[in-house]
């Protein structure tokens, strides 16, 4: 079984700053996909951003980029330049693609402050 | 396109009666997952349908819970003689045939009271 650890319930940073949502994973599994989701007070979940496991170069999208490392089974999410609609819970998300399943994280509350 | 869809948005009934939730996933997705989230907390899986196999029910709680896809497609969760620690966001997502990428509908808010 998978575990996906989140340790920062509550985050905050200033509007245009750059903030680093940690994100800690335990798996036995060698193929898999990791995802970062944004949870808006809306309540729909959207994709933010996603890490094959096999490729080694760290996933970019405009502002949200991240840290992969494999080894030590860590998936770090950076959003760059902060802006007010960031506010939201960012899970982390592993997916395991041979029982087809997803384990998410307990999530991180951020608040962009202006 | 259309994305997933879900009702009600908010139900609010009794403890002790019975609830259908639905879900309609995206057209041609093969894949369609529940998933529970109690309030300010991450999600928890309940049940994973795939195609025409036979659904993966290890999350569901107790015997109380259910679900069906019909078709392939729509999918209800039911939950009988609800109880108070049943109060959650019901959240389903689907995925297409060979992806990895979940798509979430706006959940259904249950309420008992």
């Amino acid at each position: 079984a998978q575990t996906v650890t989140q340790s920062q319930p509550e985050m905050s940073v200033q509007e245009a700053e750059t903030v680093t949502l940690s994100c800690t994973y335990d798996t036995s599994e060698n193929n898999y996909y990791l995802f970062w989701y944004k949870q808006p007070p809306s309540r729909q979940m959207i994709l933010v951003i996603r890490q094959e496991a096999y490729k080694q170069q760290n996933a970019t999208e405009n502002r949200f980029s991240v840290n992969f490392q494999k080894a030590a089974k860590s998936f770090s999410l950076k959003i760059s330049d902060s802006q007010l609609g960031d506010t939201a819970m960012y899970f982390c998300a592993f997916f395991n693609t041979n029982a087809g399943k997803s384990t998410f994280g307990d999530g991180t509350t951020l608040t962009v402050k202006p | 396109g259309a994305g997933v869809s879900q009702s009600p948005s908010n139900k609010v009934t009794e403890k002790g009666k019975d609830v259908e939730l639905r879900c309609d996933p995206i057209s041609g997705h093969t894949a369609l997952y529940w998933y529970r989230q109690s309030l300010g907390q991450g999600l928890e899986f309940l049940i994973y349908f795939q195609g025409n196999s036979a659904p993966d029910k290890s999350g569901l709680p107790s015997d109380r819970f259910s679900a069906e896809r019909t078709g392939g497609s729509v999918s209800t969760l039911t939950i009988q003689r609800t109880q108070q620690e049943d109060s959650a966001v019901y959240l389903c997502a689907s995925k297409k045939n060979g992806g990895y990428e979940q798509y979430f509908g706006p959940g259904t808010r249950l309420t008992v009271t």
